[in-house]
């Protein structure tokens, strides 16, 4: 497996403010992923994070809202930009070991006042 | 792109019987189906997969079982215990392409 962080676990952001989350990998993966999780809801694939280039968005999500970075291959950052109340969200991301195993750091609780 | 249906949505039983939970995807080449466990407030975790070249895959309480001709495949967990109470996501995907998509969900929950 693979133990995952992410930074900060929780916050709460005014309107049209950005947020940027951490998560660090210890070890080095392959492929890491950003999703998104309503409260009672199912997982949102985000965006693949890719090292060393852009990053490969999922229908429905843009660069320009959620830049995404992975500078090397234990580590990713995902922001949140120009938010606004519908952002509000629970973030995680996940990293992949061996053939498919995905494993998920703990997940960033985001409030949008 | 795949699509995975996940039944039923909620699950309640009595401590020590059988849970069974069922998801059908449409993606023929999706070869990997993992299930996950997420607890209230946790994240989720992996508690077994499968891959195409098998049919059940069993580890302890847990097992899966894959039916690639139907495209479906299912959660099985035996003398339940109210520590199995969560809510399950199944979820596919194929070598190549290792995103997953994910079920809606199944809140099970343990009557003791």
């Amino acid at each position: 497996s693979a133990v995952i962080s992410q930074k900060p676990s929780r916050d709460i952001c005014q309107r049209g403010t950005s947020l940027t989350i951490q998560c660090q990998v210890d070890s080095q993966v392959t492929m890491m992923f950003w999703y998104r999780q309503q409260p009672g809801q199912s997982l949102t694939l985000i965006a693949t994070a890719n090292q060393g280039s852009e990053a490969t968005y999922e229908s429905g999500f843009v660069i320009d809202k959620f830049p995404i970075s992975r500078p090397n291959l234990t580590f990713s950052t995902l922001t949140v930009s120009n938010m606004s109340p519908e952002d509000s969200s629970i973030y995680l991301c996940s990293a992949q070991k061996g053939a498919n195993e995905q494993f998920f750091g703990p997940g960033t609780r985001l409030t949008v006042l | 792109g795949e699509n995975v249906e996940q039944h039923p949505s909620t699950l309640s039983v009595q401590e020590g019987d059988s849970a069974v939970i069922k998801c059908t995807y449409s993606d023929s080449a999706s070869n990997y189906f993992p299930w996950y466990k997420q607890e209230l407030g946790k994240r989720p975790q992996l508690i077994i997969d499968i891959r195409s070249n098998v049919g059940e895959k069993k580890d302890q309480r847990i097992a899966v079982t894959l039916n690639k001709t139907a495209k479906h495949f299912s959660l099985h967990i035996t003398e339940t215990q109210p520590e199995d109470s969560a809510v399950y996501f199944c979820a596919a995907s194929n070598f190549g392409n290792e995103k997953l998509t994910f079920g809606t969900g199944t809140r099970l929950t343990i009557i003791p």
